[in-house]
């Protein structure tokens, strides 16, 4: 099966750029999804289709996708983007969908 | 806008099945296209299956083919996900989704605990 590897924790300080990596074999033929999960709350999509946005995300938030990696990028990262973050493909021929182990993010 | 209200706490033995309910207001049940997934405590998200439109039919994670069944009731717009011979490590918090360019719309989740 198809497999997604993420950092387990990224921290940066308040201010700063975020980039959240998803490695996944030729990746980059895929479309990736990314979502935020803060605690005690169900997930939300932040980025589909590789870089595009659901209406009522911020600008800060966007996406990359090339090679055997994608990345979600968060600029001006401030503490209530502290959360942990998915990133999500669908696997090729049964269309599977499949997760990444997830990344938390922390605001130093 | 779509909104998915799921069913409550599940406490169950080992052995057992669980039922968890999800009901579609916003839109018919029939025009979305339903998921299930569950986290388990302090661990990432799984997806169980659901509805894929290139099939026109639900397909399931091979992890637990045979142990899941999905159903829907297009009167209620409500869907249905059982998970039968259930261990302790079904433990987790089940969601309901919709996905169309993603997940875009979750359930609340419902907490369901296998303990003898």
């Amino acid at each position: 099966s198809y497999v997604l590897t993420q950092p387990p924790s990224v921290s940066v300080a308040p201010g700063e750029t975020a980039r959240i990596t998803c490695g996944g074999d030729n990746i980059g033929d895929k479309s990736v999804q990314w979502y935020q999960q803060k605690p005690g709350q169900a997930p939300v999509l932040v980025i589909y289709y590789n870089y595009d946005r659901p209406s009522g995300i911020p600008e800060r938030f966007s996406g990359s996708n090339s090679g055997n990696t994608a990345t979600l990028t968060i600029t001006g990262v401030d503490a209530g983007d502290e959360a942990d973050y998915y990133c999500q493909v669908w696997e090729t021929p049964n269309h599977h969908r499949v997760f990444g182990g997830g990344t938390r993010l922390t605001a130093l | 806008h779509v909104h998915l209200e799921q069913s409550g706490a599940e406490v169950n033995k080992p052995g057992a099945s669980v039922t968890v309910s999800c009901r579609v207001s916003g839109d018919s049940l029939t025009q979305v296209s339903m998921h299930w997934l569950r986290q388990r405590p302090g661990k990432g998200l799984e997806w169980l299956g659901g509805f894929h439109p290139d099939d026109d039919d639900r397909i399931y994670a091979q992890d637990f083919q045979g142990r899941v069944s999905m159903t829907d009731d297009t009167v209620t717009d409500t869907a249905y996900m059982e998970l039968s011979s259930l261990k302790s490590e079904d433990t987790a918090i089940y969601y309901c989704a919709t996905e169309a360019v993603g997940f875009d719309h979750w359930g609340q989740g419902t907490l369901v605990t296998v303990s003898s």
